[in-house]
């Protein structure tokens, strides 16, 4: 079992939708980082959690830390915002992250 | 923000031949420097962790003296694939991590480097 999890692998919406993306971890962490994937490869560090909720523009992040468990949120979604996303953790002591497999996002017109 | 300049995006290499992969950050110290690759469809698997002026760390199963890791200031860092195969090819990234933490400042990742080895 991978100490992160994300779901679902794959998504498509509709424009305009609200989306949900999940990420469990089961070890312990200072910090989470939500990462988007542009399909060239290039990544961008969207939020890093260690507590509570964050929020940029139509991009909301939440986490519980007791239930080892975050979320991100796409509110009014958009054919640009179609990429892989990737949770992260980094652990207790020193500044490696460990990764989830990602969720591809496609969000159609 | 912070910028990490990776370079070159992609590079096409006979088999044998070298490729050295710079990643530069642009307005910050970077203390540590990680290296990725990356296969399509899966997620970052971390090679190496350099600090600047000492030895790379390199992960189990990643071969030092294949993939040489040089972090020889606070706002450079190269990756050189020695005698290339085919097998390299893959998409390498780096992720920059600036002076003061990732707890304050987080990671700052490079725009990657897509390597063909024919």
């Amino acid at each position: 079992k991978n100490e992160v999890e994300q779901s679902p692998q794959n998504l498509t919406a509709q424009e305009g939708e609200f989306i949900t993306i999940n990420c469990s971890y089961s070890v312990g962490i200072s910090a989470l980082h939500w990462l988007q994937q542009h399909p060239g490869g290039g990544i961008v560090s969207l939020f890093m959690l260690s507590s509570g909720k964050k929020k940029h523009g139509r991009l909301i992040a939440t986490i519980n830390i007791q239930e080892k468990h975050s979320s991100l949120h796409i509110t009014a979604s958009h054919p640009r915002d179609s990429a892989v996303y990737i949770c992260a953790v980094r652990g207790s002591s020193g500044d490696k992250l460990t990764f989830g497999t990602g969720t591809r996002l496609a969000v159609r017109p | 923000g912070a910028v990490v300049s990776q370079h070159p995006s992609w590079v096409i290499c006979k088999s044998g031949t070298s490729v050295k992969i710079e990643c530069r950050s642009l307005d910050f110290q970077a203390t540590t420097m990680f290296w990725y690759r990356q296969f399509p469809k899966q997620s970052l698997m971390l090679m190496a962790t350099s600090n600047e002026g000492s030895k790379a760390t390199y992960e189990q199963g990643v071969e030092k003296d294949k993939f040489l890791i040089n972090h020889a200031s606070l706002t450079l860092s190269t990756l050189t694939v020695t005698s290339a195969h085919p097998e390299d090819s893959s998409f390498y990234i780096c992720s920059a991590v600036p002076w003061g933490g990732a707890d304050n400042y987080g990671y700052t990742f490079g725009s990657g480097t897509r390597l063909t080895v024919v």
